[in-house]
């Protein structure tokens, strides 16, 4: 069954470096999603992305944050500049163009922890 | 807007005792809903989802749940829990016939007692 997957499943980092997490959606797929979820707590909204631009932001999503799509197949989230605050468990997640059934199929996430 | 009410953050229940999270939303247009669920260091997996028909939906690992559409409810349940239901569960709400993101509540850790 296709899945969405996410590299890497853990990255330490520094206060301060760039971080790029990694996802491939599933290939037929034409609407992207990240997601964050801070240890212990509920899970929120960070970008979606459609057509190769950002349709919708939350407000965590500052100017630190960006997406792409560089290829056919990887959508990345790049933090610029880490703060202690981004440790969180990152969810990319996909859904398909037609046929749209509502519901996005996640990833298995990618710790980020800032030191 | 749409938002989730998840009331209870932790719910404990003895081993094949029912069980039942409760979950609430609030929107001003139709919407989908959904049970995700988390096990620990994992994902988000699909439990279930309401688009729209029958009220009563089942979903995986013997889960179903039931839209109230007057109470704004959508309340999971399961007849007999096993030690393996250890998780935390989403429920969640997105626009219907919109390509929108998902709107999680905060969460129920389901804690199954021996």
């Amino acid at each position: 069954e296709p899945e969405v997957t996410q590299t890497p499943s853990h990255q330490v980092t520094q206060m301060g470096q760039e971080v790029i997490l990694r996802c491939v959606p599933i290939s037929n797929h034409l609407y992207f999603y990240w997601y964050r979820q801070i240890l212990g707590q509920k899970v929120e909204f960070l970008v979606s992305f459609y057509n190769n631009e950002i349709s919708e932001k939350s407000e965590i999503f500052d100017d630190q944050f960006s997406v792409e799509r560089p290829d056919g197949s990887n959508f990345t989230l790049k933090i610029r500049s880490t703060k202690l605050e981004d440790s969180a468990m990152y969810f990319c997640a996909s859904r398909p163009g037609t046929g749209n059934t509502g519901e996005l199929f996640f990833g298995e996430g990618s710790r980020l922890t800032v030191l | 807007a749409q938002s989730v009410t998840q009331l209870d953050s932790q719910v404990p229940v003895f081993e094949e005792a029912p069980v039942e999270l409760r979950c609430n939303y609030s929107s001003s247009v139709s919407v989908y809903l959904f049970w995700y669920v988390q096990y620990p260091n994992q994902g988000l997996q699909l439990l279930l989802k309401y688009l729209s028909g029958s009220t009563l939906v089942k979903g995986i690992n013997g889960f179903e749940a039931e839209f109230n559409k007057s109470q704004t409810s959508f309340h999971l349940r399961k007849p007999s829990v096993h030690i393996s239901d250890t998780a935390e569960y989403f429920c969640a709400v997105s626009r219907m016939n919109r390509d929108d993101k998902i709107i999680f509540g905060k969460g129920t850790r389901l804690h199954i007692l021996p």
